[in-house]
């Protein structure tokens, strides 16, 4: 199946610092990702849908400033937290459609704490 | 809101028996319905989905039974193994019938199967 890779797969920084997630489709070119966020004990919330060369589009309630998404390349999209705080501190997984669009492929996700 | 809605937080089951898992959902414009499993660490990975015009969908020891007018689907996996033991997201997706547009997830269930 195709895979879908997330570097790192924990990170740890001090409030106020910017952390840089890759989503990264290693066997096919995905013209689409998307950015999810997990909180303990919650489901996984859809925060962004990245689309290649075009900007991408956020879910209500998430602050497009803050977390900034570059498509740069069909196989390459990348998460920025910006001067992150404690309360961004959460599990973010991306997915991409896989090569035949038949279903979302998963990263295995990154950890974030920030302290 | 919690659209997709996962009650049981936790099941367990013996190993050769049947594990039912359920979801039930508000939004009647969902018209897709999957079922992903993860393991710790890892991203969610795709079991078996279900279209709003089917009441079933099966995979060999998995299937999906769809109640439309009750919004309510169930998994159900038989005969349950330990190396089932996972957490489960039920994901609905109102995108014309594909499993690759936005998704929102239930909160997970986590299975144990004891050998």
């Amino acid at each position: 199946g195709a895979v879908v890779s997330q570097h790192p797969s924990r990170v740890i920084c001090k409030s106020g610092t910017s952390v840089k997630i890759e989503c990264r489709s290693l066997d096919f070119q995905a013209t689409t990702m998307f950015w999810y966020r997990q909180f303990p004990k919650q489901s996984l919330m859809l925060m962004a849908t990245s689309n290649e060369g075009s900007k991408a589009t956020y879910e209500q309630g998430v602050e497009k400033d803050k977390f900034l998404i570059n498509h740069a390349s069909l196989t390459l999209s990348t998460l920025t937290v910006t001067s992150a705080h404690p309360e961004d501190s959460s599990f973010y997984i991306c997915s991409a459609i896989g090569p035949t669009a038949d279903t979302q492929y998963f990263g295995p996700g990154t950890r974030l704490t920030v302290l | 809101d919690q659209q997709v809605k996962q009650n049981s937080p936790s099941l367990s089951v013996q190993e050769g028996r049947i594990s039912i898992l359920n979801c039930d959902y508000t939004n009647s414009m969902f018209d897709y319905f999957l079922w992903y499993k993860k393991y710790p660490a890892e991203g969610p990975t795709f079991l078996i989905s279900i279209s709003s015009i089917k009441d079933k969908n099966e995979d060999g020891r998995f299937t999906v039974f769809l109640n439309k007018s009750a919004k309510h689907l169930s998994l159900h996996i038989v005969p349950s193994q330990p190396g089932d033991s996972a957490v489960y997201f039920c994901a609905a997706s109102k995108d014309g019938g594909t499993s690759y547009g936005k998704l929102t997830f239930g909160q997970g269930t986590i299975l144990t199967v004891h050998p």
